[in-house]
């Protein structure tokens, strides 16, 4: 069964830096997304991004995000000045079309 | 001080008993819901889906109903397994202009006793 890929599957840094999650969406898939889920919480919704532009964004996906789809298999989540409370598991996940939303295992993100 | 992180509700039941679990979504414009399955450690795993044209759809051992009248939706699992241990959370989509973020409710975590 197609599965949607992130590396690395845990990452450690230090507050202030800029971190880059990796995803590999389903290969047929055109519609891509990233939730986070801080330990214990809800799964929440930060961005979704169709035709190589974002289409939507809550509010926790502030300046400090950015989204790009670099090449026809990646799709990366950037953080660029990382906080304690960036400190949450990531997901990322895609749909062929705009239901049926397939979830990577996700990336625990740890800032020191 | 102040309590971080949510109490999930919990659902224990024997093996082999039918599980039902509840969710009440907040926005009455949404048209499509998902049930997920979260392991320990692992991302959100796809169950079952339902749009808001429909009241009831089956999938192998599961059942989604939906509830529009009082914005409610519930998974039941046949013959429980242990294997199915886990957070259940349902989701939705498409209220308030959405077409493209779900909305997570804050799970309920079901344990399977052998």
């Amino acid at each position: 069964e197609p599965e949607v890929t992130q590396t690395p599957s845990h990452q450690v840094t230090q507050m202030g830096q800029e971190v880059i999650l990796r995803c590999v969406p389903i290969s047929n898939h055109l519609y891509f997304y990233w939730y986070r889920q801080i330990l214990g919480q809800k799964v929440e919704f930060l961005v979704s991004f169709y035709n190589n532009e974002i289409s939507e964004k809550s509010e926790i996906f502030d300046d400090q995000f950015s989204v790009e789809r670099p090449d026809g298999s990646n799709f990366t989540l950037k953080i660029r000045s990382t906080k304690l409370e960036d400190s949450a598991m990531y997901f990322c996940a895609s749909s062929e079309r705009s239901y049926g939303y397939t979830f990577g295992s996700g990336t625990r993100l740890t800032v020191v | 001080g102040e309590s971080v992180g949510l109490h999930l509700p919990t659902l224990s039941v024997q093996e082999g008993d039918n599980s039902i679990i509840n969710c009440a979504y907040s926005n009455s414009a949404s048209d499509y819901f998902i049930w997920y399955k979260q392991e320990s450690g692992k991302g959100p795993q796809f169950i079952i889906d339902i749009r808001s044209n429909m009241d009831k759809r089956q999938g192998q051992r599961v059942t989604v109903l939906l509830n529009k009248t009082v914005k409610h939706l519930s998974l039941q699992i046949a013959a429980t397994q242990p294997g199915d241990s886990a957070v259940y959370f349902c989701a939705e989509k498409g209220g308030g202009g959405s077409n493209y973020k779900l909305t997570f409710g804050k799970g309920t975590l079901l344990t399977v006793n052998p």
